[in-house]
C-alpha cells in the first residue's frame, strides 16, 4: 500500500510560469514533509521541507503548502526557470520506530521550457 | 562539510556472484538510511540505523541482502547472490536524526547483474 502518492508522472510548464507539484499522503501519523530534487545520474537533493504544526513554508522561489486535513500537500516553484527541469519526490515521516522512516512517492518529472 | 560518499558508482557483475556497497555519512550523523531504486520509481526503503542499530529492516530481503553499520559510522550493503532483478541503483543518507530532519543522499551506487 503506497503510502505517499505522487499520482502526475510527469508535468510541463513554461519558464516564467508557475510549476505546482502535489502530493498525497495516507498515514495520519507522518507529521514531516519534504520535497528532493533529482537530476540524472545524481542522488536526490533536498529542497524543502514543512512540519505538520505549519501549513506554509517558504524558501526563495519554493514554497510548500500543507493540508492536514485533506492529507495533501504541494510545491509551487514561481518563477519556473528550465533549470528547474528535474524529477520531483515527495517524502514523508513520522517519529518514533518505523514511523521515523522517510517514505517517498515515485516522483514528477518536471519539464520547463524555455 | 564533506557528503554522503558512496562507493562504488558503478558495478557489473554476473547473476550468482555476490556484491558489496559501501556509504560514509555525514559526520555526526547518527541515522543512516539504505534505499533501493528502480527507474521510474520513487527511493525504497530498504533499512534504517540509528547509531548502530537496525532500527527497521522490515523492507531488506534478509534471504540474500544484509547489512551492517559498525561502530554507527560507516555501512556495507551486501547481496549474495545477486539476481538479475537486484538490476538498480543503491543510494544511502543519512540525517541528524530520524523523523524530523532533512536526510541527505550519496550519489548511489548503480548495479548491473548480468
Amino acid at each position: 500500500d503506497q503510502q505517499v502518492k505522487q499520482n502526475s508522472p510527469s508535468l510541463s510548464v513554461q519558464e516564467g510560469r508557475i510549476s505546482i507539484l502535489n502530493c498525497d499522503y495516507t498515514n495520519s501519523m507522518f507529521d514531516y514533509f519534504l520535497w528532493y530534487k533529482k537530476y540524472p545520474a545524481e542522488g536526490p537533493t533536498f529542497l524543502i521541507s514543512i512540519s505538520s504544526i505549519k501549513d506554509k513554508n517558504e524558501d526563495g522561489r519554493f514554497t510548500v503548502f500543507l493540508n492536514k486535513s485533506a492529507k495533501h500537500l504541494s510545491l509551487h516553484i514561481v518563477p519556473s526557470q528550465p533549470g528547474d527541469s528535474a524529477v520531483y519526490f515527495c517524502a514523508a515521516s513520522g517519529r518514533g520506530g518505523s514511523q521515523g522512516n522517510l517514505i517517498f512517492g515515485k516522483g514528477t518529472k518536471l519539464s520547463v521550457k524555455p | 562539510e564533506a557528503g554522503v560518499v558512496q562507493s562504488p558508482r558503478y558495478k557489473i557483475i554476473e547473476k550468482k556472484q555476490p556484491v558489496a556497497f559501501w556509504c560514509n555519512p555525514i559526520s555526526g550523523h547518527n541515522t543512516l538510511y539504505w534505499y533501493l531504486q528502480n527507474l521510474g520509481q520513487g527511493p525504497e526503503l530498504l533499512i534504517r540505523y540509528e547509531n548502530e542499530e537496525a532500527v527497521d529492516d522490515s523492507q531488506l530481503p534478509k534471504d540474500r541482502f544484509s547489512a551492517e553499520r559498525l561502530k554507527g559510522v560507516d555501512s556495507t550493503l551486501k547481496i549474495q547472490p545477486a539476481e538479475l532483478g537486484d538490476s538498480a541503483v543503491y543510494l544511502c543518507a543519512s540525517s541528524w536524526r530520524g523523523g524530523d530532519t532533512e536526510a541527505f543522499f550519496g550519489q548511489g551506487t548503480r548495479l548491473t547483474v548480468v
